[in-house]
């Protein structure tokens, strides 16, 4: 079955150090990528996504996420976490052939101050 | 672009009554996408809308699930005889097709609880 696993429900960070928020995914063929944020009273908002090419993106508010095609891994950073990173991350991937997202349960993040 | 909006934002309802919800996508997308999101997890997709065609349904929509959007523009989902378990967010979303990636818009949701 086609799957997305984040497997921590909540990181905690210190405003000012280097967030990693994990994705793997379990889907034939080559996927596209996705990365969703949710914060309180509001829809997800898309923060950047891989197609394909560098396996490095950009996306909104500084972050950046890393595909890992023999990992099927697809991991979101930022190198400087800020208290208002504070959210709901959600990971989403689109298999090949499929108009619909299968969304991970998403990872709650904590920046502290 | 005003955005996806979803009315009503909130919805409480006895359980056997029937619940209607209204999504209005950004006007130049011809993909409409309904998902359902309980607490503590993603988004599960329910069904999707090109245009005016249903196109898939997941096996998550039971009977008392319909959805259409019939001038393929706004989209209504209609719960009938409502249960507990129906207690949830529903998201909706649009795409435009061959946009590269096809990332979806979301709206804010209407959260529906069955008493």
């Amino acid at each position: 079955a086609q799957s997305v696993a984040q497997p921590e429900d909540q990181v905690n960070v210190a405003e000012g150090n280097p967030l990693t928020v994990k994705c793997t995914y379990s889907v034939s063929g080559n996927p596209y990528l996705f990365w969703y944020v949710q914060y309180p009273n509001r829809g997800l908002q898309f923060l950047l996504k891989y197609i394909t090419g560098d396996n490095l993106v950009k996306g909104s508010y500084g972050f950046e996420a890393e595909f890992n095609k023999s990992q099927t891994s697809f991991h979101l950073k930022k190198p400087s976490a800020l208290v208002s990173d504070s959210a709901l991350y959600f990971c989403a991937v689109r298999p090949p052939g499929y108009n619909k997202l299968i969304f991970g349960a998403g990872t709650r993040l904590a920046v502290h101050p | 672009d005003t955005g996806v909006s979803q009315d009503p934002r909130h919805k409480i309802t006895k359980r056997g009554q029937n619940v209607t919800f209204r999504c209005d996508p950004i006007s130049e997308h011809n993909r409409l996408y309904w998902y359902r999101q309980t607490l503590g997890q993603g988004p599960e997709f329910l069904t999707y809308f090109q245009n005016e065609a249903q196109l898939e349904k997941s096996r998550l929509l039971s009977d008392r699930f319909s959805a259409e959007r019939p001038k393929g523009s706004f989209s209504t989902l209609e719960i009938q005889r409502t249960e507990q378990g129906d207690s949830a967010m529903y998201l909706c979303a649009s795409s435009r097709t061959g946009v590269n990636g096809e990332k979806l818009f979301f709206g804010s949701g209407t959260q529906l609880s069955v008493l």
